[in-house]
């Protein structure tokens, strides 16, 4: 139980265009997930967290403008870079966290390249 | 505010050796403390958990304790495998808000 996908797992788009990430719990339902950059050989940086029904958190530094993040229902969050430019390149990671526990469970990262 | 230390990679061990990855922590409360594992291209995986002062999480033949007078939560495993090759993090949360995440450590098992 509790598995969590991401789509798509790798993208390639062109600077300047926006691209949607999709996250989903499959087997539980998630009132909270979260959005991670992860740079090459770095730890994982907290993006924002997502409540379902309500905006997202985003962390200090993080432009909600540009990192729009919705969650719809209880089984999905997006992310959409808007106005992607190469340096928005890195791998996104999400994670859900059960209702009432406190483990998250992540997802198996989506590689964006922005050319 | 809350942190995570983790003992600087890559570690390289031969195969059956013993493993030790330490990591130590700071927080204003009393976190939970968990250790991910992650995979060449992949996300992270749970690898274990404790929540309160002397838990042991296990699983896979890894195990950690909660060393509250430390502040530590060490992953050990006793004769480690070519597959068992990858990156380890360290995490806290507290009261189930954000994760705060070590460094990371590269694990390198040889055969």
């Amino acid at each position: 139980g509790a598995v969590v996908s991401q789509h798509p797992s790798r993208v390639i788009c062109k600077s300047g265009t926006s691209v949607k990430i999709e996250c989903r719990s499959l087997d539980f339902q998630a009132t909270t997930m979260f959005w991670y950059r992860q740079f090459p050989k770095q730890s994982l940086m907290l993006m924002a967290t997502s409540n379902e029904g309500s905006k997202a958190t985003y962390e200090q530094g993080v432009e909600k403008d540009k990192f729009l993040i919705n969650h719809a229902s209880l089984t999905l969050s997006t992310l959409t870079v808007t106005s992607a430019h190469p340096e928005d390149s890195s791998f996104y990671i999400c994670s859900a966290r059960l209702p009432s526990r406190y483990e998250q469970y992540f997802g198996p990262g989506t590689r964006l390249t922005v050319t | 505010g809350d942190s995570v230390t983790q003992m600087e990679g890559p570690v390289t061990l031969s195969e059956e050796a013993f493993l030790t990855i330490n990591c130590t922590y700071t927080a204003t409360g009393y976190p939970s403390l968990f250790w991910y594992v992650q995979y060449p291209g992949e996300g992270l995986q749970l690898l274990l958990k404790a929540t309160k002062a002397d838990d042991k999480g296990s699983n896979k033949g890894f195990e950690a304790t909660y060393r509250k007078e430390t502040t530590s939560f060490h992953l050990e495993k006793g004769s480690v495998q070519v597959s068992d090759s990858a990156v380890y993090f360290c995490a806290l949360s507290e009261k189930g808000n954000k994760l705060v995440f070590g460094a990371g450590t590269i694990l390198r098992v040889k055969s």
